[in-house]
Protein backbone atom coordinates (compact mmCIF):
# COMPACT_ATOMS: atom_id res chain seq x y z
CA UNK A 1 0.00 0.00 0.00
CA UNK A 2 1.23 3.47 -0.77
CA UNK A 3 1.72 5.75 1.92
CA UNK A 4 -0.30 8.32 -0.46
CA UNK A 5 -3.43 7.77 -2.16
CA UNK A 6 -5.27 9.63 -5.06
CA UNK A 7 -7.42 8.54 -7.24
CA UNK A 8 -5.84 9.64 -10.76
CA UNK A 9 -8.95 9.95 -12.43
CA UNK A 10 -10.34 11.39 -14.78
CA UNK A 11 -12.43 13.58 -13.60
CA UNK A 12 -14.56 15.48 -15.65
CA UNK A 13 -17.39 18.22 -14.78
CA UNK A 14 -19.28 21.36 -16.18
CA UNK A 15 -18.54 24.27 -16.13
CA UNK A 16 -19.04 26.07 -12.83
CA UNK A 17 -19.43 22.80 -10.47
CA UNK A 18 -18.08 22.28 -7.10
CA UNK A 19 -15.27 20.05 -7.12
CA UNK A 20 -13.65 17.27 -4.66
CA UNK A 21 -10.70 16.19 -4.86
CA UNK A 22 -9.24 14.25 -2.35
CA UNK A 23 -5.61 12.23 -1.30
CA UNK A 24 -5.54 9.56 1.63
CA UNK A 25 -2.63 8.53 3.66
CA UNK A 26 -1.38 5.91 6.35
CA UNK A 27 1.20 7.73 8.49
CA UNK A 28 -0.07 9.12 11.32
CA UNK A 29 3.03 11.49 11.48
CA UNK A 30 2.13 13.36 8.40
CA UNK A 31 1.09 17.44 9.47
CA UNK A 32 2.55 19.07 6.51
CA UNK A 33 -0.47 19.02 3.48
CA UNK A 34 0.26 20.56 0.11
CA UNK A 35 -1.64 21.12 -3.16
CA UNK A 36 0.15 21.34 -6.24
CA UNK A 37 -1.71 22.16 -9.98
CA UNK A 38 -0.16 20.90 -12.91
CA UNK A 39 -0.62 21.83 -16.14
CA UNK A 40 0.01 19.96 -19.14
CA UNK A 41 3.59 20.13 -19.99
CA UNK A 42 4.39 22.42 -17.03
CA UNK A 43 6.03 21.79 -13.61
CA UNK A 44 3.46 21.62 -10.73
CA UNK A 45 2.38 25.01 -8.67
CA UNK A 46 2.08 25.21 -4.80
CA UNK A 47 -1.70 25.84 -4.88
CA UNK A 48 -2.15 25.86 -1.01
CA UNK A 49 -0.52 23.78 2.08
CA UNK A 50 -1.66 23.52 5.77
CA UNK A 51 -0.02 22.35 8.98
CA UNK A 52 -3.39 21.81 10.87
CA UNK A 53 -6.81 20.09 11.04
CA UNK A 54 -9.90 22.28 9.68
CA UNK A 55 -10.66 23.85 6.51
CA UNK A 56 -8.05 26.85 4.77
CA UNK A 57 -9.99 29.20 2.12
CA UNK A 58 -8.07 30.97 -0.40
CA UNK A 59 -10.58 32.50 -2.76
CA UNK A 60 -11.98 29.48 -4.60
CA UNK A 61 -10.13 27.10 -3.54
CA UNK A 62 -10.44 25.36 0.31
CA UNK A 63 -7.99 22.68 1.59
CA UNK A 64 -9.73 20.53 4.04
CA UNK A 65 -7.70 17.99 6.65
CA UNK A 66 -9.33 15.57 8.50
CA UNK A 67 -6.36 13.62 10.71
CA UNK A 68 -8.49 11.64 12.53
CA UNK A 69 -9.61 9.97 8.71
CA UNK A 70 -5.96 10.33 7.70
CA UNK A 71 -8.28 12.12 4.58
CA UNK A 72 -7.40 15.73 2.72
CA UNK A 73 -9.88 17.31 0.25
CA UNK A 74 -9.19 20.30 -2.11
CA UNK A 75 -12.43 22.20 -3.10
CA UNK A 76 -13.24 24.52 -6.38
CA UNK A 77 -15.80 26.43 -6.30
CA UNK A 78 -17.16 27.84 -9.52
CA UNK A 79 -15.08 25.60 -11.31
CA UNK A 80 -13.56 27.17 -14.68
CA UNK A 81 -12.08 25.42 -17.86
CA UNK A 82 -8.74 27.24 -16.79
CA UNK A 83 -8.66 24.53 -13.66
CA UNK A 84 -8.52 21.94 -16.30
CA UNK A 85 -5.03 20.17 -14.87
CA UNK A 86 -3.81 17.79 -12.45
CA UNK A 87 -3.91 18.43 -9.02
CA UNK A 88 -1.25 16.76 -6.82
CA UNK A 89 -0.90 16.10 -3.04
CA UNK A 90 2.10 15.81 -1.29
CA UNK A 91 2.88 15.78 2.69
CA UNK A 92 5.49 15.03 4.99
CA UNK A 93 5.49 15.38 8.62
CA UNK A 94 5.93 18.79 10.77
CA UNK A 95 9.47 18.06 11.56
CA UNK A 96 11.61 17.53 8.34
CA UNK A 97 11.54 19.17 5.15
CA UNK A 98 10.06 19.50 1.44
CA UNK A 99 12.67 16.82 0.35
CA UNK A 100 11.18 14.12 1.69
CA UNK A 101 7.73 15.34 0.61
CA UNK A 102 5.40 12.07 -0.10
CA UNK A 103 3.59 13.13 -3.14
CA UNK A 104 0.28 11.62 -4.61
CA UNK A 105 0.07 10.93 -8.04
CA UNK A 106 -2.00 13.23 -8.96
CA UNK A 107 -5.84 13.76 -10.43
CA UNK A 108 -6.73 14.79 -13.81
CA UNK A 109 -9.35 17.09 -13.99
CA UNK A 110 -11.50 18.42 -17.16
CA UNK A 111 -14.03 21.11 -16.80
CA UNK A 112 -15.76 21.76 -20.02
CA UNK A 113 -17.44 24.85 -20.89
CA UNK B 1 10.77 38.05 -12.28
CA UNK B 2 12.21 34.91 -14.11
CA UNK B 3 11.08 31.50 -12.61
CA UNK B 4 13.06 28.18 -12.26
CA UNK B 5 14.57 27.28 -15.84
CA UNK B 6 15.34 24.22 -17.30
CA UNK B 7 17.14 23.18 -20.68
CA UNK B 8 16.90 21.68 -22.99
CA UNK B 9 12.90 21.05 -22.98
CA UNK B 10 13.03 17.94 -24.43
CA UNK B 11 15.57 15.36 -25.14
CA UNK B 12 15.79 12.38 -27.27
CA UNK B 13 19.05 10.24 -27.16
CA UNK B 14 19.80 6.42 -27.89
CA UNK B 15 20.61 4.14 -25.17
CA UNK B 16 23.77 4.16 -23.79
CA UNK B 17 24.57 7.88 -24.55
CA UNK B 18 25.18 10.51 -21.76
CA UNK B 19 22.94 13.26 -20.90
CA UNK B 20 23.09 16.36 -19.29
CA UNK B 21 20.34 18.31 -18.03
CA UNK B 22 20.36 22.03 -16.84
CA UNK B 23 18.39 23.86 -14.19
CA UNK B 24 18.97 27.67 -13.41
CA UNK B 25 16.81 28.59 -10.30
CA UNK B 26 14.90 31.29 -8.98
CA UNK B 27 17.79 34.37 -8.54
CA UNK B 28 18.46 33.96 -4.22
CA UNK B 29 16.99 30.79 -3.88
CA UNK B 30 19.67 28.44 -2.03
CA UNK B 31 17.76 25.28 -1.83
CA UNK B 32 17.37 22.88 -5.39
CA UNK B 33 16.36 19.97 -6.31
CA UNK B 34 15.82 17.74 -8.77
CA UNK B 35 12.76 15.28 -9.14
CA UNK B 36 11.72 12.38 -11.55
CA UNK B 37 8.21 11.95 -12.83
CA UNK B 38 7.15 9.00 -14.66
CA UNK B 39 3.85 7.97 -15.96
CA UNK B 40 1.94 6.54 -13.40
CA UNK B 41 4.81 6.90 -10.46
CA UNK B 42 4.26 10.12 -9.13
CA UNK B 43 7.26 12.90 -8.41
CA UNK B 44 10.26 10.78 -7.39
CA UNK B 45 12.92 13.15 -5.18
CA UNK B 46 16.39 12.98 -6.38
CA UNK B 47 18.94 15.19 -5.42
CA UNK B 48 18.91 17.91 -2.93
CA UNK B 49 21.26 21.18 -2.49
CA UNK B 50 21.14 23.42 0.43
CA UNK B 51 24.14 26.12 0.06
CA UNK B 52 27.45 25.31 0.46
CA UNK B 53 26.36 22.02 2.81
CA UNK B 54 26.96 18.59 1.29
CA UNK B 55 23.86 17.93 -0.96
CA UNK B 56 21.54 15.20 -0.14
CA UNK B 57 22.11 12.20 -2.88
CA UNK B 58 19.45 9.52 -1.43
CA UNK B 59 17.43 9.77 -3.79
CA UNK B 60 19.59 9.06 -6.55
CA UNK B 61 18.57 5.54 -8.48
CA UNK B 62 22.23 4.66 -9.44
CA UNK B 63 25.52 5.18 -9.81
CA UNK B 64 24.97 6.26 -13.50
CA UNK B 65 23.16 9.74 -11.78
CA UNK B 66 25.10 12.57 -10.56
CA UNK B 67 24.20 16.27 -10.12
CA UNK B 68 26.48 19.43 -9.26
CA UNK B 69 25.40 23.00 -8.57
CA UNK B 70 28.52 25.08 -9.10
CA UNK B 71 28.71 28.54 -7.64
CA UNK B 72 25.45 27.87 -5.43
CA UNK B 73 23.53 29.20 -8.62
CA UNK B 74 23.27 27.07 -11.79
CA UNK B 75 22.88 22.89 -11.54
CA UNK B 76 23.43 20.08 -13.70
CA UNK B 77 21.79 16.81 -13.15
CA UNK B 78 24.15 14.13 -15.66
CA UNK B 79 22.48 10.50 -16.70
CA UNK B 80 25.54 8.48 -17.69
CA UNK B 81 24.90 5.12 -20.03
CA UNK B 82 21.44 6.00 -20.48
CA UNK B 83 18.75 3.08 -20.24
CA UNK B 84 15.01 3.00 -21.43
CA UNK B 85 13.61 2.76 -17.89
CA UNK B 86 15.68 6.41 -17.91
CA UNK B 87 12.78 8.17 -19.92
CA UNK B 88 10.58 10.59 -17.71
CA UNK B 89 10.47 14.24 -17.39
CA UNK B 90 12.86 15.37 -14.76
CA UNK B 91 11.66 18.58 -12.88
CA UNK B 92 13.77 21.06 -11.05
CA UNK B 93 13.06 23.25 -8.39
CA UNK B 94 14.37 25.55 -5.83
CA UNK B 95 13.33 27.36 -2.68
CA UNK B 96 14.36 29.87 0.21
CA UNK B 97 16.03 29.45 3.54
CA UNK B 98 16.33 25.71 4.93
CA UNK B 99 14.13 23.57 2.40
CA UNK B 100 10.83 23.74 4.31
CA UNK B 101 9.56 26.36 2.01
CA UNK B 102 7.76 26.10 -0.93
CA UNK B 103 9.13 25.05 -3.93
CA UNK B 104 8.93 26.41 -7.34
CA UNK B 105 9.04 24.01 -10.42
CA UNK B 106 10.41 24.59 -13.64
CA UNK B 107 8.53 23.20 -16.63
CA UNK B 108 11.14 19.89 -16.63
CA UNK B 109 13.37 18.27 -18.92
CA UNK B 110 11.33 15.71 -21.33
CA UNK B 111 13.85 12.80 -21.76
CA UNK B 112 13.29 10.03 -24.16
CA UNK B 113 15.83 6.93 -24.68
CA UNK B 114 15.26 4.84 -27.64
Amino acid sequence: QKEVEQDPGPLSVPEGAIVSLNCTYSNSAFQYFMWYRQYSRKGPELLMYTYSSGNKEDGRFTAQVDKSSKYISLFIRDSQPSDSATYLCAMRPLTGNNRKLIWGLGTSLAVNP
Amino acid sequence: GAGVSQSPSNKVTEKGKDVELRCDPISGHTALYWYRQSLGQGLEFLIYFQGNSAPDKSGLPSDRFSAERTGGSVSTLTIQRTQQEDSAVYLCASSTGTGNQPQHFGDGTRLSIL
